[in-house]
């Protein structure tokens, strides 16, 4: 059975901190990893890291995948309030048409 | 700009009760999705449909049943409501035959069953 874990499930920090999240999965024939965002309405997209794309910038956030490992990590430098939100993982198998979900991250960012 | 609409943003709802939850998307995917969104338990697949007039179960499909008549439209049906359906109600969409390129979220319906 796929499976993605994440970690940790919550996280409180100031603004301005830096802060990992983590994304490990377990999925038959791996095709793609995504992230997204989710704040009070739909989710929304981050990043989709593949085989021939495990590294993704934009702004002052950043993935990276481990296919070794079978993870991948979302950075996010100088937190501000407007990060706070639900982070999603999620990993699609090749031929599953369908998308594997972790628990999500529950960030929130202090003034 | 692409969109998945959600009939209702809030919904409360008796026990036993017959629930409608709609969707409708204009980006002509074939690719439609139900999830539910529990805290610590992240979102998880309810039904899913590659085309008009199919549909897949997927992990939690006990308790609820979908309807895909037309492309653009996929409902979510609870038969018979009980409270521990209450939960958030998330549509997606994604463009594809045998693949996966992302999807695009409804903004949520959050049921209360009471």
């Amino acid at each position: 059975e796929d499976k993605v874990v994440q970690s940790p499930l919550s996280l409180v920090v100031h603004e301005g901190d830096t802060v990992t999240l983590n994304c490990s999965y377990e999925v038959t024939n791996f095709r793609s990893l995504l992230w997204y965002k989710q704040e009070k309405k739909a989710p929304t997209f981050l990043f989709m890291l593949t085989s021939s794309g495990i590294e993704k910038k934009s702004g002052r956030l950043s993935s990276i995948l481990d296919k070794k490992e079978l993870s991948s990590i979302l950075n996010i430098t100088a937190t501000q309030t407007g990060d706070s939100a639900i982070y999603l993982c999620a990993v699609e198998a090749s031929g599953a048409q369908k998308l594997v979900f972790g628990q999500g991250t529950r960030l929130t960012i202090n003034p | 700009d692409v969109k998945v609409t959600q009939s209702s943003r809030y919904l409360v709802k008796r026990t036993g009760e017959k629930v409608f939850l709609e969707c409708v998307q204009d980006m002509d995917h074939e690719n439609m999705f139900w999830y539910r969104q529990d805290p610590g338990l992240g979102l998880r697949l309810i039904y899913f449909s590659y085309d008009v007039k199919m549909k897949e179960k997927g992990d939690i499909p006990e308790g609820y049943s979908v309807s895909r008549e037309k492309k653009e439209r996929f409902s979510l049906i609870l038969e018979s409501a009980s409270t521990n359906q209450t939960s958030m109600y998330l549509c997606a969409s994604s463009e594809g035959q045998g693949q996966v390129y992302g999807y695009t979220f409804g903004s949520g319906t959050r049921l209360t069953v009471v």
